[in-house]
């Protein structure tokens, strides 16, 4: 399938700061792009996720932002906690819903 | 609440083993799914399935095959298992194809020796 392309690959906070992951796509006709969450020694869990006809999607510190243009979706955690250490996966449905193609993760560590 | 089960966490074969990992789901969901994961790699997907022996390669199906007998379990079997298929494979169910968001099982850490 074509790519998802993730960055970046690993990422550092300090507890309180913001953190930005980014997504970007290939295939035009995508239509729903996923966020989840894959903590230490768990499985991946759906946080957030964002369709083609919407700009942004808050829930509560997260939000994710779509640019149908440029073809990049983002997801951004404001006031990041220890909680929040995990691996994150974006993916895209490359315009079916039957299946998704995930990036590559993204290992968030949150540092007190 | 939905779950997914899998067979086995943690698994040991030798090469050239016939593996069987097994996935049931208890939600009555249409689509199922194999993924592997591998550090740097993501999740790549295996085989899918979107009905009762349906099923569809995904990007690595390679050295892989499915059964969907029952519409709760899906099945990935490795004909005769390599060292290159050392990994952790997650399995995921999702409703229908108008609902998008899949459930993951917790994962069989699959090692070939």
């Amino acid at each position: 399938g074509e790519n998802v392309e993730q960055h970046p690959s690993t990422l550092s906070v300090q507890e309180g700061d913001s953190a930005v992951i980014k997504c970007t796509y290939s295939d035009s006709a995508s239509n729903y792009f996923p966020w989840y969450k894959q903590e230490l020694g768990k499985r991946p869990q759906l946080i957030i996720d964002i369709r083609s006809n919407v700009g942004e999607k808050k829930d509560q510190r997260i939000a994710v932002t779509l640019n149908k243009t440029a073809k990049h979706f983002s997801l951004h955690i404001t006031e990041t906690q220890p909680e929040d250490s995990a691996v994150y996966f974006c993916a895209d449905d490359l315009g079916s819903a039957r299946q998704l193609t995930f990036g590559s993760g993204t290992q968030l560590t949150v540092l007190p | 609440d939905v779950k997914v089960t899998q067979s086995s966490r943690y698994l040991v074969k030798r090469t050239g083993e016939k593996v069987f990992l097994e996935c049931v789901q208890d939600m009555d969901h249409e689509n199922m799914f194999w993924y592997r994961q591998d550090p740097g790699l993501g999740l790549r997907l295996i085989y899918f399935s979107y009905d009762v022996k349906m099923k569809e390669k995904g990007d690595i199906p390679e050295g892989y095959s499915v059964s969907r007998e029952k519409k709760e379990r899906f099945s990935l079997i490795l004909e005769s298992a390599s060292t290159n298929q050392t990994s952790m494979y997650l399995c995921a169910s999702s409703l229908s194809p108008s609902h998008y968001e899949q459930y993951f099982g917790p994962g069989t850490r699959l090692t070939v020796t």
